[in-house]
This record gives structure tokens, C-alpha cells and sequence, in this order.
């Protein structure tokens, strides 16, 4: 059981590239989310999703987007990388939005340069 | 919206010493809490949890907190800290199917 699974644990990219940050989980987890982590800031929600084909804005949305086209897969799409998206971004997934804890991937440590 | 204030942001104990790190929160429905604990490069991972039921929450590593509705508060605890505590933990409440976590305390034992 590999719980939440995060590629890449590392990536450097320059301002205007884009990339995608992967996250798929094997627990059959119907809700989905992507935090942002910057120090002192905590963690900070980008986007969520509560079952395959539906996506909602989190609290910082701008300059990403997702998708979720299965069950397991909940990729992150940064467009247009600029300095403000170096962070360390985290997936997470639950079975339910309530009444349980969240199951968190390892992180992928971002910078833009 | 719901939102969480840890106003520790650095705390620096000995071992053996008792940990109380604060945590309020502001939500206006049903209140389920967290703490998460999240050890130097790793990820967070859950210390214990309340829905309802008991107000003292005991959870993993001999940690604890405490649900006072009347101080909309969830403070955490420990009555002895060891050197291997030390990481950054994080205060979380969820509301409308979401976690908002507070900015985190930064916890460093010295041995």
C-alpha cells in the first residue's frame, strides 16, 4: 500500500516554463486537495476535489490548474512559472472530507529561477 | 470561512520539560480538529484527531489536546518532551469539506 505517491521530489524551473506535479493514491480516497507550504505561512489550499470529473478553487488558485480525470490521479498544472510558485507542494487525500484524517504525499520541493 | 491562529511560532524546551503549544480556531459549524506533526523533511502526518465525544484527545507519542468550546481553543500537550519532538506542528480545523491549517510552531528541544 504506497498511500499517496508525489513526482517529482525535486524540480527547478525557469520563470515562463510550465510543468505538471503528479499525485496519484491506491486507497481508493474519493477526496482529493493540493496545499502549498511557504515558511511561516503554513499550508495553504490551491485546489480540491471531491470525486473524479469535479475540481474547486482553493484558497490560492491563481496560476494553476487541475484535473481529475480518474479516481487515483490528481495532477497540478503550473502554466506559466513565475518566483512566487517556489514552494514545497504537498497532495493530500481523504476518504471523506469529514470525519477523517488527511493521508499526505512526501512533497515536491519547487523552485523557479 | 474558517480559519486557525497558532500564536507560538518558535518554541525551544529541554528535554524533560512540559509542552503546551496554542491553537484557536474560528469556524461556525459542526467543529472537527487536528493536529499534525511534521518532522524536518518530511511530510505531515496526523498526531490525533477530535470530532465529538470526550474533550481530552489522546494520540500517538504520549501527545494530548484539549477541546475548550467556550475558548473556541485546542491546545496541545505533553508532559515530557523528548529530544526526537522536534519538528513543526500544525493546528488544522475542518469546515466545508476542507483542512485550513494555522501557520505552524516551530518546536526545538535541546537535549
Amino acid at each position: 500500500n504506497a498511500g499517496v505517491t508525489q513526482t517529482p521530489k525535486f524540480r527547478i524551473l525557469k520563470i515562463g516554463q510550465s510543468m505538471t506535479l503528479q499525485c496519484t493514491q491506491d486507497m481508493n480516497h474519493n477526496y482529493m486537495y493540493w496545499y502549498r507550504q511557504d515558511p511561516g505561512m503554513g499550508l495553504k489550499l490551491i485546489y480540491y476535489s471531491v470525486g473524479a470529473g469535479i475540481t474547486d478553487k482553493g484558497e490560492v488558485p491563481n496560476g494553476y490548474n487541475v484535473s481529475r480525470s480518474t479516481t487515483e490521479d490528481f495532477p497540478l498544472r503550473l502554466e506559466l512559472a513565475a518566483p512566487s510558485q517556489t514552494s514545497v507542494y504537498f497532495c493530500a487525500s481523504s476518504y471523506s472530507g469529514r470525519n477523517y484524517g488527511y493521508t499526505f504525499g512526501s512533497g515536491t520541493r519547487l523552485t523557479v529561477v | 470561512a474558517q480559519s486557525v491562529s497558532q500564536h507560538n511560532h518558535h518554541v525551544i524546551l529541554s528535554e524533560a520539560a512540559s509542552l503546551e503549544l496554542g491553537c484557536n480556531y474560528s469556524y461556525g459549524g459542526t467543529v472537527n480538529l487536528f493536529w499534525y506533526v511534521q518532522y524536518p523533511g518530511q511530510h505531515l502526518q496526523l498526531l490525533l484527531k477530535y470530532f465529538s465525544g470526550d474533550p481530552l484527545v489522546k494520540g500517538i507519542k504520549g501527545f494530548e489536546a484539549e477541546f475548550i468550546k467556550s475558548k473556541f481553543s485546542f491546545n496541545l500537550r505533553k508532559p515530557s518532551v523528548q529530544w526526537s519532538d522536534t519538528a513543526e506542528y500544525f493546528c488544522a480545523v475542518l469546515g466545508n469539506e476542507k483542512l485550513t491549517f494555522g501557520t505552524g510552531t516551530r518546536l526545538t528541544i535541546i537535549p
